[in-house]
């Protein structure tokens, strides 16, 4: 059973570098077919995807959030990295991490997530 | 463009069914979605992977309760013997795109 989990700050002050990291337990970050995500979640609303990385290092992000955001990845502790630079109070969500399969057919879904963490940006 | 569209709420009794609805925009019907299940203060849960010809496959340890089906550009997911525990915010999801998510309230 793989499972992740989401680290670090609750509090970010605005204009500043958002970091989390999610370490993936139960099964390999390198194995091919997976795509590392970064999901968010204002107060109240639904999902917004923020980005994915590939084992490779291969990226892809929301073109809304494109400027602010990187995503990285270290597969040598099993875990993968957000940052999210400038934020606002508009950035104050909960941020999921969570593995997204591509099967057979080429289709894609999330199929595991992590339990969340709560960010603020506040002064 | 790629959406998925759900209702915003539904309801249903304890012990009925209830059968959500998600629907892809033109030009995507064939498209395979996921369905997840937020419960409250919770993240979200993947329940099943639905194809369009209305075949699912499971995650681990979901209830037979859950069943998914098609039709056309509609992908439907249907809960049965409904418990208190399935009041829910369900989503739907292909690629990196999600419905709006459907709150569930059990009566």
């Amino acid at each position: 059973q793989v499972h992740l989990q989401e680290s670090g700050p609750g509090l970010v002050k605005p204009s500043q570098t958002l970091s989390l990291t999610c370490t993936v337990s139960g099964g390999s970050i390198s194995s091919g077919g997976f795509y590392w995500s970064w999901v968010r979640q204002h107060p109240g609303k639904g999902l917004e995807w923020i980005g994915y990385i590939y084992y490779s290092g291969n990226t892809y992000y929301n073109p809304s959030l494109k400027s602010r955001v990187t995503i990285s990845i270290d597969t040598s502790k099993n875990q993968f990295s957000l940052k999210l630079s400038s934020v606002t109070a508009a950035d104050t969500a909960v941020y999921y991490c969570a593995r997204e399969i591509e099967d057979l057919t080429g289709s894609y879904y999330f199929d595991y997530w992590g339990q969340g963490t709560l960010v603020t940006v506040s002064s | 463009q790629l959406v998925l569209t759900q209702s915003p709420s539904a309801s249903a009794s304890l012990g009925a069914s209830v059968k959500l609805t998600c629907t892809l925009s033109s030009g995507h019907s064939s498209y395979v979605i996921a369905w997840h299940q937020q419960q409250p203060e919770k993240g979200p849960r993947y329940l099943m992977k639905l194809y369009s010809d209305g075949s699912h496959t499971k995650g681990d340890g979901i209830p037979d309760r859950f069943s998914g089906s098609s039709s056309g550009a509609e992908r439907y997911l249907t809960i049965s013997s409904l418990q208190s525990e399935d009041e829910a915010d369900y989503y739907c999801q292909t690629w990196v795109v999600f419905g709006g998510g459907t709150k569930l309230t059990i009566l």
